[in-house]
């Protein structure tokens, strides 16, 4: 079956430098890869996602990169703020069971001010 | 945007009883349901995936007699825990798929904590 392997497991920046959290995945046949942002408690939010047809996708300080061959894909946040501080989470489709995501084991990802 | 509605947010019990979480779509129809589990620090753990009017599939190594999941319509589905033990305490949260390629909704989650 699918597993997910994400690293680092801890992850501290100062204020305004990049973060970088990367995840490989098994399965060949999946398509879909979301990320996900979880405070203490709380639900996971789906930050960004992308899909197998594309290799990187943006949105304002969040991006995600894809490469299908290797089998891995990156989230990267660039000028970091300390309300980013959460556990991320990424996530990789099986096969072709729609909706069925597998996860990694998360990063705690500290922003320090 | 869509809306899961997942209950009890929290809920302490005795060891040896049952608790059963509750997750609604409220305006939409939620043909696949899927149940997670995350224990403190950890990741979320797929339990099972129901389908409305079907049988549950449980992940290995997951008790089909322990957890009981009953996604009887397509805007409700429950997650019974029966005589639950205190290594039972974790954070249960229900995800809502509505079709094929469709988004995911999370429920609020649900922190069980067996004494």
């Amino acid at each position: 079956g699918e597993n997910v392997e994400q690293h680092p497991s801890t992850l501290s920046v100062q204020e305004g430098d990049s973060a970088v959290i990367k995840c490989t995945y098994s399965d060949s046949a999946s398509n879909y890869f979301p990320w996900y942002k979880q405070e203490l408690g709380k639900r996971p939010q789906l930050i960004i996602d992308i899909r197998s047809n594309v290799g990187e996708k943006k949105d304002q300080r969040i991006a995600v990169t894809l490469n299908k061959t290797a089998k891995h894909f990156s989230l990267h946040i660039t000028e970091t703020q300390p309300e980013d501080s959460a556990v991320y989470f990424c996530a990789a489709e099986v096969g072709n069971q729609g909706g069925k995501l597998i996860f990694g084991q998360g990063t705690e990802l500290s922003v320090k001010p | 945007g869509a809306v899961v509605s997942q209950h009890p947010s929290w809920v302490i019990c005795k060891s040896g009883t049952s608790v059963k979480i509750e997750c609604r779509s409220l305006d939409f129809q939620a043909t696949t349901m899927f149940w997670y589990r995350q224990f403190p620090k950890q990741s979320l753990m797929l339990m099972a995936t129901s389908n409305e009017g079907s049988k549950a599939t449980y992940e290995q190594g997951v008790e089909k007699d322990k957890f009981l999941i009953n996604h009887a319509s397509l805007t409700l589905s429950t997650l019974t825990v029966t005589s639950a033990h205190p290594e039972d305490s974790s954070f249960y949260i229900c995800k809502a798929v509505a079709g094929r390629n469709e988004k995911l909704f999370f429920g609020s989650g649900t922190q069980l904590s067996v004494l």
